[in-house]
């Protein structure tokens, strides 16, 4: 079945610096790659979502990268603020269901 | 819209006891899913529905029952409680084409049920 490995589990950057965020899967049939974010006490919600047909979508500060050679895929947060503080969840689909990585709790510092 | 509701918020068990989580979306969905989450583990699928009248294992179901009342709503049952099952529970619905190749949709979360078995 599918694995996804997800890293940094931790990350710390100073306001206004660049964050990024890489995953791996396994299973070479996944064709859906969204991300979640996650604010203390709150459910996950979706940030920004790609599908195998592309390689890069944007959204304002936000981007994700899917090398499907290589079964990887990145979060790319810029010009990061305090409210981007939270835990990210990438995740691939397995048939209809979603695997998801471990997390990342990510801190940005004013 | 309420999206996706949950019940309770909280709830304490002694181990062996059981309960019932519920689970309710008014998005017309088709799909629906139930995670737990435990520090590091990330969202862990338990069973989860793909249309109403089907239900089928996640990674970690055992332990655990589900049933599809109808479209609307989803319950996870706990026959007898374990500290192992002490987690956050979330549900989630989805408007999903699971026929692959077909990718999914976005899946939208209700607020959590925290659970502690003592």
């Amino acid at each position: 079945g599918e694995n996804v490995e997800q890293h940094p589990s931790t990350l710390s950057v100073q306001e206004g610096d660049s964050a990024v965020i890489k995953c791996t899967y396994s299973d070479s049939a996944s064709n859906y790659f969204p991300w979640y974010k996650q604010e203390l006490g709150k459910r996950p919600q979706l940030i920004i979502d790609i599908r195998s047909n592309v390689g890069e979508k944007k959204d304002q500060r936000i981007a994700v990268t899917l090398n499907k050679t290589a079964k990887h895929f990145s979060l790319h947060i810029t010009e990061t603020q305090p409210e981007d503080s939270a835990v990210y969840f990438c995740a691939a689909n397995q048939g209809g269901k979603l695997i998801f990585g471990q997390g990342t709790e990510l801190s940005v510092k004013p | 819209n309420a999206g996706v509701t949950q019940t309770p918020k909280f709830q304490v068990l002694k181990t062996g006891q059981s309960m019932t989580l519920q689970c309710a979306q008014d998005m017309n969905h088709n799909s629906m899913y139930w995670y737990r989450q435990d520090p590091g583990m990330g969202l862990r699928l338990i069973y989860y529905s793909a249309s109403e009248g089907t239900t089928d294992k996640g990674e970690v179901p055992n332990g655990y029952n589900v049933s599809r009342l109808n479209k609307r709503e989803f319950s996870l049952r706990l026959e007898s409680a374990a500290p192992s099952q002490t987690s956050v529970y979330f549900c989630a619905s989805s408007e999903m084409a699971v026929r692959e190749p077909l990718p999914p949709y976005e899946q939208y979360f209700g607020p959590g049920t925290r659970l502690t078995v003592t």
